[in-house]
Parts: C-alpha cells; structure tokens; sequence
C-alpha cells in the first residue's frame, strides 16, 4: 500500500527532546520531498519544515517558529523521515503530520498529496 | 509578513447547494496558492495546487480561482462528504515558507 505513517508520539515533559518518525511504503521514497506539519487540538495547520530529495540537493528549510530547536533528517535506505524536536514547550502539543510532495520533479514543492495519520505529541509536566 | 486570511470562519449550507469560500493574501502570491479538505478527525487532503488545478483524484465538482490577492474555492453541489474545515496556503513566500489560511468550517445547516 502507497503510504506514510507517523510514529514516535507520546507524552514528554517541558525541557525534553522526542523524535518521531513517518515511515514511508509502496513508492520510491528517496525521489520525493518531505515535509512536517502539525495542528494544535482545536486549531489550524502549521508548516514546520522539509527536507527535499537528494536529487534536488537535500535542502532542509524550517519555519522561523521551531528553527534551531527542530531537526529534519531522512534515511532513504530505510524509508524513514524523522523530526527531532528538543527544548520542547506545552505550545508544542499537537498531532504532527509528514506529507510528501505532489510532484517529484518540483525542488519547492507547490502540494502535498499523501499525508499519515499524524502523530501526537503531548507536553505536559 | 505574509498573512492568508479566509472567511467566513463557518458556513453552514445544505447539501446539493453551491458554496464559495475565500481567501485572501496580505501580499499577492501570484498563483502560488493551494487548497486543502480536512474532514473531522482526518489528515489533510490537497485538493488544488496553482490556485485552480485539482489534485489526482479531486471531484469537478470542486473548482479554484483567483490570481494575486483574492482567492475562491467552488464546490458546485455540496455532498455530505463534503462538510469539513477547508484550508488555503500560499508557497511563494521563502521565508515563511508554507503559510496557511485560518481555515473555514463548512457544516450542515
């Protein structure tokens, strides 16, 4: 099955680190750019950050938001996308979503076409 | 700072109506503008990237328009798959990078 599934989510405490990881299946991974969302209970999208294929340089760009703080990563042998959040904040509960490009050909992609379930991800002392 | 603005924030509407729902670009983003369907407790869905070309899979029903500033998301008749919170996000921006809407709610009437 053509898809990618978030995983790692859980409770953590303010000050903690958590990596979670969106594990991709039924495509080439490695041709396609990642990206991070996540939504906060009740609230809207918001952008973190990607990672593009290496066939486009493997370019990382982040929000202004969580740069210095969050850490995008992939490993294409293993189909794994991860995002590594540190110092983290109650602000960042929420369900963290990855998504992969609409078009493999685009560098910045214009549409995320595939998206996981999300993961939650709880800070609380 | 770029800011996308959509409104209403809720519509309720009947099925078989035609809605439209805006959104609006503090500066033009040409168009670099998709849409996006979230329906309750599911992650989004693209539904229109370059302002008016539907995503693999997307129903004529839907249709996007608009170039610059102002933007509009058409649904012709309204299916009961349909009622869910709509977003609009812009990408010509770098940085921000990807920036959305505050979303519109669309519920049954």
């Amino acid at each position: 099955e053509v898809q990618v599934v978030e995983s790692g989510g859980g409770l953590v405490q303010p000050g903690r680190s958590l990596r979670v990881s969106c594990t991709a299946s039924g495509f080439r991974f490695g041709d396609f750019t990642v990206s991070w969302f996540r939504q906060a209970p009740g609230k809207g999208l918001e952008w973190l950050g990607y990672i593009q294929a290496k066939i486009h340089g493997g370019t990382i760009e982040y929000a202004a938001s969580v740069e210095g703080r969050f850490t995008i990563s992939r490993d294409d042998y293993k189909n794994i996308a991860y995002l590594q959040m540190n110092s983290l904040q109650i602000e960042d509960t929420a369900r963290y979503y990855c998504a992969r490009a609409r078009d493999v050909l685009q560098w910045r992609p214009d549409g995320f076409d595939m998206w996981g379930p999300g993961t939650v991800v709880i800070v609380s002392a | 700072e770029i800011l996308m603005m959509q409104s209403p924030d809720t519509l309720s509407v009947s099925p078989g109506e035609r809605v439209t729902l805006s959104c609006r670009a503090s500066q033009s983003v040409s168009s670099n503008l998709a849409w996006y369907q979230q329906r309750p407790g599911q992650a989004p869905r693209l539904l229109m990237y370059d302002s008016s070309t539907r995503a693999t899979g997307v129903p004529a029903r839907f249709s996007g328009s608009g170039s610059g500033t102002e933007f509009t998301l058409t649904i012709s008749s309204l299916q009961s798959e349909d009622f869910a919170v709509y977003y609009c996000q812009q990408y010509l921006y770098w940085p921000p990078g990807y920036t959305f809407g505050q979303g519109t709610k669309l519920e049954i009437k």
